[in-house]
């Protein structure tokens, strides 16, 4: 069955430590993307990709890196993680402008 | 860049009852939507997809209104039962490579 999955599903960072968010779709989707969570935000986008080896930035990338090493395969990267990016990040893969599907998140806490 | 308002933020009803939900959206050139489903501590499940042709969708004990001159959305739910509690949000996509979500909707079911 297609899937997204993410690594790890909750971890604890230092602050200014780097932390690396791993997401891995079976669903063989051009698309992929990294979402954060907060209470009263909704979803909001941080990188997506539509090709390996290319990123683009979403509405709030400040903090953050992305990289698409392979088709199935997104990272996120937080190279000095603060108290604010507290959150919990959900990746997603579509086709084109198809719906997406989501993983089951990382619950990431910064202290 | 566009937007998508949903409201309200937190609905409660009673089992039984009727619930609900709309989002209203900016980008004219919006021709498919999605509701999805969030119970708590789990990632968002796709609960319909409506395209523009369609102005009604019935599905899963939902229907989903789309008023395209008034770049209306609605998630009607008829009869609520337990099972229903949940956050829900819509997402709007167009021309761009990327969907617009709201900020979602916490409906909580009461016996």
């Amino acid at each position: 069955e297609a899937a997204v999955t993410q690594s790890p599903r909750s971890k604890v960072a230092v602050t200014g430590g780097k932390v690396t968010l791993s997401c891995h779709q079976t669903n063989n989707h051009d698309y992929m993307y990294w979402y954060r969570q907060d209470t009263g935000h909704g979803l909001r986008l941080i990188h997506y990709s539509y090709v390996a080896d290319s990123t683009e930035k979403g509405d709030i990338p400040d903090g953050y890196k992305a990289s698409r090493p392979s088709q199935e395969n997104f990272s996120l990267i937080l190279e000095l993680a603060s108290l604010s990016q507290t959150a919990v990040y959900f990746c997603a893969s579509s086709w084109t402008l198809g719906e997406q599907y989501f993983g089951p998140g990382t619950r990431l806490t910064v202290l | 860049g566009e937007q998508v308002e949903q409201r309200p933020p937190h609905l409660s009803v009673r089992e039984g009852d009727s619930a609900v939900i709309t989002c209203t959206y900016t980008d004219p050139n919006s021709y498919y939507f999605f509701w999805y489903k969030q119970e708590p501590g789990a990632s968002l499940q796709l609960l319909m997809k409506v395209f523009s042709s369609t102005e009604i969708n019935e599905g899963q004990g939902f229907t989903v209104l789309l008023n395209k001159k008034d770049k209306r959305l609605s998630l009607n739910l008829t009869a609520a039962h337990p099972g229903d509690s949940a956050a829900y949000f819509c997402a709007q996509g167009g021309g761009a490579d990327r969907l617009t979500f709201g900020k979602g909707t916490q409906l909580i079911i009461q016996p």
